[in-house]
């Protein structure tokens, strides 16, 4: 099974500060195929499903504000939410989905 | 955008079975990867199972091997995850998601979820 790994557990930032989220997996999710890196990112607010972000890494889901960003390749992701709002307040999982079974990250607490 | 609606929860006595069934509003239900993923109350996200889109062929995490069963009725645009002596460990919110790509897009869409709730 593919291990994701998280840092940090939680962040608890200011309004307009920069928030960001690692992400590990033990093995590569590049596929080389079509050169995608199968990692998805997620929003969890309290009482809710998760909320896609990013998928791919680095694409943005349709109607996910600008200021979260996905980047990185192969083992290493990073997520940044450039300018935090209050909104933004919730637990954020990275997860890969390039061979079953799906796995997640342990999460990380954003807090303002 | 697909729309996944589960139901079926309830509050069971261990030793018990339930089904779960997740209705998909997508159009080609066949062409979507279907999963159940569950959150244990305060937990993070773990995956339970998921089924190919033709429901030929289907996976499971060690926990519930043998226990659960996956199962797809694409006439229906319906998941059903099947599941027999529950004990308290799997007392979580039950979440359906469907995986689909193209060449352009990647889809993965959740359900709202449904609680399980173990105890006597």
């Amino acid at each position: 099974d593919i291990v994701m790994t998280q840092s940090p557990d939680s962040l608890a930032l200011s309004l307009g500060e920069r928030a960001t989220i690692n992400c590990r997996s033990s093995q590569s999710l590049f596929f080389s195929e079509n050169k995608k890196n199968y990692l998805a990112w997620y929003q969890q607010r309290p009482g809710q499903p998760p909320k896609l972000l990013i998928y791919w890494a680095s694409n943005r889901e349709s109607g996910v504000p600008d200021r979260f960003r996905g980047s990185g390749s192969g083992t290493d992701f990073t997520l940044t939410i450039s300018s935090l709002q209050a909104e933004d307040v919730a637990v954020y999982y990275c997860q890969q989905f390039y061979n079953t079974p799906l796995t997640f990250g342990g999460g990380t607490r954003v807090e303002i | 955008e697909v729309r996944l609606v589960e139901s079926g929860g309830a509050l069971i006595h261990p030793g018990g079975s339930l089904r779960l069934s997740c209705t998909s509003s997508a159009s080609t239900f066949t062409d979507y990867w279907m999963h159940w993923v569950r959150q244990a109350p305060g937990k993070g996200l773990v995956w339970v199972a998921d089924i190919t889109g033709k429901g030929t062929s289907a996976k499971y995490a060690d926990s519930v091997e043998g226990r659960f069963t996956i199962s797809r009725d694409n006439a229906r645009n319906t998941l059903y995850l099947q599941m027999n002596s529950l004990g308290a460990d799997d007392t979580a919110v039950y979440y359906c998601v469907s995986f689909r790509g193209t060449a352009d897009v990647y889809t993965i869409s959740w359900g709202q979820g449904t609680l399980v709730t173990v105890s006597s």
